[in-house]
């Protein structure tokens, strides 16, 4: 069966100070990745996903980018982390053919003081 | 592109009793509706979806219905318990959409009261 990871579940970090966090999947081949980010008592944001290595699209424009450095390895990076970037955020996979469910990890909640 | 609009907001329900969730979506060339379930610190959980080739599915206590000519689809949620008490998300995916992109629902924060 298939399992997705993130690390670390909880991050607090000071402002301008870097970031990455880390998601990997177990059991599929050639997923299609996502980066959410939901903020407290909101809905689902799409920040990036990605239909294969090297290959990223973004979804809004941000302080974060994502790279996808091995088939099952989706990475979000920032070079200098804002108050704003404070939330909630969600690795998730899907096959790669169409219509299928996205599988969601637990998240890492990140804090920025 | 997709819109979709998730009502209500926030449900209240007496244990036992009956939660009816509601999404309407803007695309009519949608073709696929997942549910997912979010406990209180954790990610969404895929409970139920449905395909536009039928009007309804069930899943022991959860039940989905589409309405493709109305474009609307629902989640009911039947002899409510406990453990039910989560938030709630409905998505739509579009046929083709680039990768699998699914366009999600405001959420639906339930209550369930013993």
């Amino acid at each position: 069966s298939q399992t997705i990871h993130q690390w670390p579940a909880t991050l607090v970090q000071p402002v301008g100070s870097p970031l990455s966090l880390e998601c990997t999947v177990e059991g599929t081949s050639n997923p299609n990745l996502y980066w959410y980010r939901q903020a407290a008592g909101r809905g689902l944001q799409l920040l990036f996903y990605s239909v294969g290595i090297g290959q990223i699209s973004s979804e809004v424009p941000q302080n974060l980018s994502a790279s996808r450095p091995q088939d099952r390895q989706f990475i979000l990076s920032s070079k200098k982390l804002l108050l704003s970037d404070s939330g909630f955020y969600l690795c998730a996979w899907s096959k790669g053919t169409s219509n299928q469910p996205q599988h969601f990890g637990d998240g890492t909640r990140l804090s920025i003081l | 592109g997709e819109n979709v609009e998730q009502h209500p907001s926030t449900l209240s329900v007496q244990e036992g009793d009956s939660a009816v969730i509601k999404c309407t979506y803007s695309d009519s060339a949608s073709n696929y509706f997942p549910w997912y379930k979010q406990e209180l610190g954790k990610g969404p959980q895929l409970i139920i979806d449905i395909r536009s080739n039928v009007g309804e599915k069930k899943d022991q206590r959860i039940a989905v219905t589409l309405n493709k000519t109305a474009k609307h689809f629902s989640l009911h949620i039947t002899e409510t318990q406990p453990e039910d008490s989560a938030v709630y998300f409905c998505a739509a995916s579009p046929v083709g959409a680039a990768g699998n992109k699914l366009t999600f629902g405001g959420g639906t924060r339930v209550l369930v009261k013993p």
